[in-house]
Order: structure tokens, then sequence, then C-alpha cells
């Protein structure tokens, strides 16, 4: 069955950098994207970008341009996002999910991961 | 970019109901359109894409409509474990946008 189990909680001062895994079991990792959704506390969700695995061709909200890359290990069936210059507005949970390449729906999700941006 | 407004942001009904739940996109995304559901401490869970077609497993009491830029989520007769927040999301254009959401709470 198709399991997306990212890395664990991560605190981090303001400034750092964090880089958060998601490991794809079940599927073939090359034929799907990998994208990012992010929830703030109490709030919705935000589209963060998402990665071709195939050609490793990227789309990052321009929100975050520059403060984000996103990367992926055929090797190990893992895709990372690493994120740098945190703030504290940048406190949330994570999510990877799997993108369908036609529609680019996102059928199915890690568990998330806590990332806290404290000093 | 394009924006993606929920209607309306939270609403109260029974068990058994019909629930009605709008998302209308800033401009033509075609059928571009997908419904998540969401429960507290949970990751989203993906029901509807291409506007109107339902993912394998979930229940047929779900269904999506669209027309033009407006797009519609029906839960035909709301059960217990339908009491969650929904999301609607373009993926026509990147960034693909979620619309702010619509809670559904017990009345």
């Amino acid at each position: 069955q198709v399991q997306l189990v990212q890395s664990g909680a991560e605190v981090k001062k303001p400034g750092a950098s964090v880089k958060v895994s998601c490991k794809a079991s079940g599927y073939t990792f090359t034929r799907y994207g990998i994208t990012w959704v992010r929830q703030a506390p109490g709030q919705g969700l935000e589209w963060m970008g998402w990665i071709r695995i195939y050609n490793g061709n990227t789309d990052y909200a321009q929100k975050f341009q520059g403060r984000i890359t996103m990367t992926a290990d055929t090797s190990t069936n893992t895709a990372y996002v690493e994120f740098r210059s945190l703030r504290s507005d940048d406190t949330a949970v994570y999510y990877c999910a799997r993108g369908e390449s036609n529609y680019a729906y996102l059928d199915y999700w890690g568990q998330g991961t806590l990332v806290t941006v404290s000093s | 970019d394009i924006q993606m407004t929920q209607s309306p942001s939270s609403l109260s009904a029974s068990v058994g109901d019909r629930v009605t739940i709008t998302c209308r996109a800033s401009q033509n995304i075609v059928s571009y359109l997908n419904w998540y559901q969401q429960k507290p401490g949970e990751a989203p869970k993906f029901l509807i894409y291409a506007a109107s077609s339902l993912q394998s497993g979930v229940p047929a009491r779900f269904s999506g409509s669209e027309s033009e830029t407006d797009f519609t989520l029906t839960i035909s007769s709301l059960q217990p474990e339908d009491f969650a927040t929904y999301y609607c999301q373009q993926s026509y254009s990147a960034p693909y946008t979620f619309g702010q959401g619509t809670k559904i709470e017990i009345k």
C-alpha cells in the first residue's frame, strides 16, 4: 500500500534552517510528484510547491521563493524540503503528499511534521 | 495567483442533512478542482478530483459538480464521521491554491 512517512518534529531558532524528509513506499516513486503543504496552528492549508520526481523540476509558491529547496533521492525513494531563514510565523505542520501527474491532485499524504520556530 | 473562495466558512448541521459547500475560482480553471476532508490532528484525505470524479473508496454520498468557475461539494446525507473541515484546491495553474476551508459542525 502507498505510504509516505515523514521525519520527526523539529524545534528551531529564528534564522535557522530545517530539512524535512518524506519516504515513499508502495508505488513507483518516479511516476508521481511530491507536493509540500503546510498548515499553521488553527489555519488552513497552504501549498508550498512541488517536485516532479522523474526529472527533478520544481515549482515553488512565490512567497517561498529563495527560502525553500525541494529535492528527491530516487535511490531511497525519499523527498526533502529544506526551509531557510526560519521565522516564528513558519511554525506549522508540514505535509508531503503524492501528486498525480495529470490533474495534480494529492491522493496520499504523509503524517505531517511539526516545525516549531521559537527563540 | 488563482484565488479560491469557499463558502460558508462554517456551518452547523445534523446527521442525515444534505450539505452543500461552494468554491469559487477567481478565473477559469476548467475542471481542475479537487476536494479534501480534514479531521482535527489528522492529515487531509483526498475525496474528489476533476470537479466531480470520486476517489476510489470514498462513499457515494459525496459528490461534486461545477458551473463555470463555481464548484460544489455535496454530502447527500451527513454521517457522524463527516463532521470535519473541507478544502477545495485548484490544480490548473501553479501555485495550486487551496480555499480557506469549510468546517462542518454538529448542530
